[in-house]
């Protein structure tokens, strides 16, 4: 059984490009988050999914991020028109059940802002 | 969530036992504790999760107080794989839909 996969693993974009991140959740799982993790700080909410449906974006900023779970393929992660400080890794987690089950996280996506 | 705090960092030898403490004073009685860590350049990986027993798995062993005002985290031989950032995190499975709020962790260095 596939763990939780992100890509790509590290992503290089100057400023003002667009960053997409993927995530495909483990099998049988259907409810996805994704997590900021600035260097030297603990990891940050960002945003939880089930399919089709965005549950919980109170950690996402207002402008310029955005997130999707479509009924078939991975989540992605949209940050549009990238600063520097939004270099950081950004992992993804999936449960089975919700929140409130274990969270099983992928190797993230280091996001490097020229 | 109700806050952990936890020491920044702390040192073992390899293949001695390690002891991470873990303080949740202001726990509730539907909190449960849970472990999670970070190796270097990794995702966090779940390691262990408990209400009042202590619980053994094959990563660690989870010891909690009577009054569950605190725990700690036990690595009965650390290996240099088990360098990481542990993380102490308190979730309610009758709190609604939460996120996991992740602290600063403890940096276990483990020398060879």
């Amino acid at each position: 059984n596939a763990g939780v996969m992100q890509n790509p693993r590290h992503l290089v974009r100057r400023r003002g490009q667009e960053a997409r991140l993927r995530c495909s959740p483990m099998k049988g799982h259907s409810h996805v988050y994704w997590y900021r993790q600035l260097p030297e700080e603990g990891l940050k909410f960002m945003v939880y999914l089930q399919k089709e449906n965005i549950i919980d974006e109170s950690g996402m900023p207002k402008e310029r991020f955005s997130a999707e779970f479509p009924k078939e393929g991975p989540s992605i992660l949209r940050i549009q028109q990238v600063v520097r400080g939004d270099s950081a890794a950004y992992f993804c987690a999936s449960s089975r059940w919700g929140l409130q089950e274990t969270q099983y996280f992928g190797p993230g996506t280091r996001l490097l802002v020229l | 969530d109700a806050k952990t705090t936890q020491p920044n960092s702390m040192e073992s030898n390899e293949e001695e036992p390690v002891h991470l403490p873990c303080n949740h004073s202001t726990i509730s009685g539907t909190d449960y504790i849970h472990w999670y860590r970070q190796l270097p350049s990794q995702g966090p990986e779940y390691v262990i999760h408990g209400l009042t027993s202590n619980v053994n798995n094959r990563m660690a062993s989870l010891a909690i107080a009577e009054d569950r005002k605190s725990s700690t985290l036990i690595l009965h031989r650390a290996t240099l794989r088990d360098a990481a950032v542990y993380y102490c995190i308190l979730r309610d499975p009758l709190g609604g839909n939460t996120p996991l709020v992740f602290g600063k962790g403890t940096r276990l260095s483990v020398i060879a």
